[in-house]
């Protein structure tokens, strides 16, 4: 059984880019989860997609979007970069519904700076 | 609106004394709460959720609805227990995760 990984792991990209980040979810999930963790705080939710469709979004603008895929992989895509962008993003993968466990596995994360 | 506090940024204890890492949550239902963990330079790891009522590496922790709190416990500390915790609220399966700012254990010789 194979871990969540996430690529790249470091990234840098300067005010203005756009920027994709990619997710493996772990073999048999069917739910991933993305989060963005700025130096000293906790992770913050970005958004949750569940079976391709976006199922959940938290307090980030539209620049941030993402994509799952059939085999439950993802992306995020961040626009029109800013400073403040510059953070570890996560991504958790899950098996979610009746009966599964709803327990989510983190990957090391990327961590993106942005000058 | 779902809140979790975890008011130590950092906690320091010596080797075999006991260790009790703070959380508290605020949500008007009824949540689901986990702890995370991430030792140096290893990804976030889930250490117990209070539906499981388990023991980990010797850490429990009870679900206080009165109080609104979460607490990790553990009575003898292990250097290997220095990491970042986490605590977490999840309203409901499958939703998001909210997250504490967490708490940096440090278990002294």
């Amino acid at each position: 059984e194979t871990g969540v990984t996430q690529s790249p792991t470091h990234l840098i990209k300067t005010r203005g880019q756009q920027v994709t980040l990619r997710c493996s979810s772990q073999s048999g999930h069917n739910t991933v989860s993305w989060y963005q963790q700025a130096l000293g705080q906790g992770p913050q939710f970005i958004f949750q997609y569940y079976r391709e469709e976006e199922n959940g979004r938290g307090n980030f603008p539209p620049r941030f979007s993402g994509l799952q895929f059939p085999n439950y992989s993802s992306e995020l895509n961040v626009n029109a970069l800013e400073l403040d962008d510059s953070a570890l993003y996560l991504c958790a993968s899950s098996l979610e519904g009746q009966g599964a466990k709803n327990i989510q596995y983190f990957g090391a994360g990327t961590r993106l700076s942005v000058l | 609106a779902q809140r979790v506090t975890q008011p130590e940024k950092l906690l320091s204890v010596f080797k075999g004394a006991p260790v009790e890492l703070k959380c508290n949550y605020s949500y008007s239902g009824s949540p689901e709460l986990f702890w995370y963990v991430q030792y140096s330079r290893q990804r976030l790891q889930l250490l117990l959720r209070h539906i499981s009522r388990e023991s980990i590496k010797g850490f429990t922790a009870d679900l206080n609805k009165g109080e609104t709190s979460f607490h990790l416990k553990k009575p003898f500390a292990q250097e290997e227990d220095s990491a970042m915790y986490y605590c977490a609220l999840r309203a409901w399966s499958g939703s998001r995760l909210t997250f504490g700012e967490g708490t940096q254990l440090t278990v002294n010789p």
